[in-house]
């Protein structure tokens, strides 16, 4: 079946710094894809959508230019968390869809700021 | 606007009984409607979705869920529960092409 790809799983990043996360559609082209963060025990929040060749459409809520996204090729959407700090520490989980409308999920990332 | 609720935070049964997860939503037009499982520390697993004919929708791993339009329900079900179904479920909504609204998630306890 279709397979989501995230990288990395866990990243420690300090204070200030900026960390990028991979989502990969592997077997399937998605020309949208979807940001979530989750706090633990709690739902997914959807932070932005990627679009493939055009601007990310982000939440109401979630900052632009901290959370950075760029949709670079039909199987690719990265997301950076700029100068990051302990609050951005969290899992966050990417989407797409395929054929049929199924969504399918990454694994996610956890990223923990020090 | 689209949302879910997931009344129960927790639903605990004994291995061998049926389990009901419970979900009802609430959408203008015809709901694509999901349900996910995920383990501790990992994304999302698919199980099922509705999209449209049979109201009984069966999935992965033994569940499956049955649409009710006059109840706006999506309740998800397994005859018989393993301890190994204990995770977190999270009933979910959209429409084609968007991303899915989801519930806050029911906590499975299977009991051995």
């Amino acid at each position: 079946g279709a397979v989501v790809s995230q990288h990395p799983s866990r990243v420690i990043c300090k204070s200030g710094t900026s960390v990028k996360i991979e989502c990969r559609s592997l077997d399937f082209q998605a020309t949208t894809m979807f940001w979530y963060r989750q706090f633990p025990k709690q739902s997914l929040m959807l932070m932005a959508t990627s679009n493939e060749g055009s601007k990310a459409t982000y939440e109401q809520g979630v900052e632009k230019d901290k959370f950075l996204i760029n949709h670079a090729s039909l199987t690719l959407s990265t997301l950076t968390v700029t100068s990051a700090h302990p609050e951005d520490s969290s899992f966050y989980i990417c989407s797409a869809p395929s054929q049929g409308n199924t969504i399918y999920f990454g694994e996610g990332s956890w990223l923990t700021v020090v | 606007a689209q949302s879910v609720a997931q009344p129960e935070d927790q639903v605990n049964v004994a291995e061998g009984n049926p389990l009901t997860v419970k979900c009802t939503y609430s959408v203008s037009g015809n709901p694509y409607l999901f349900w996910y499982v995920q383990y501790p520390n990992r994304g999302l697993q698919f199980l099922l979705k509705y999209i449209t004919g049979d109201n009984l929708v069966k999935g992965s791993y033994g569940f499956e869920a049955e649409f009710n339009k006059s109840q706006t329900s999506f309740h998800l079900k397994k005859p018989s529960a393993l301890v190994s179904d204990s995770a977190l479920y999270f009933c979910a909504v959209n429409q084609a092409g968007t991303a899915l609204i989801f519930g806050k998630g029911t906590t499975l306890s299977v009991s051995s």
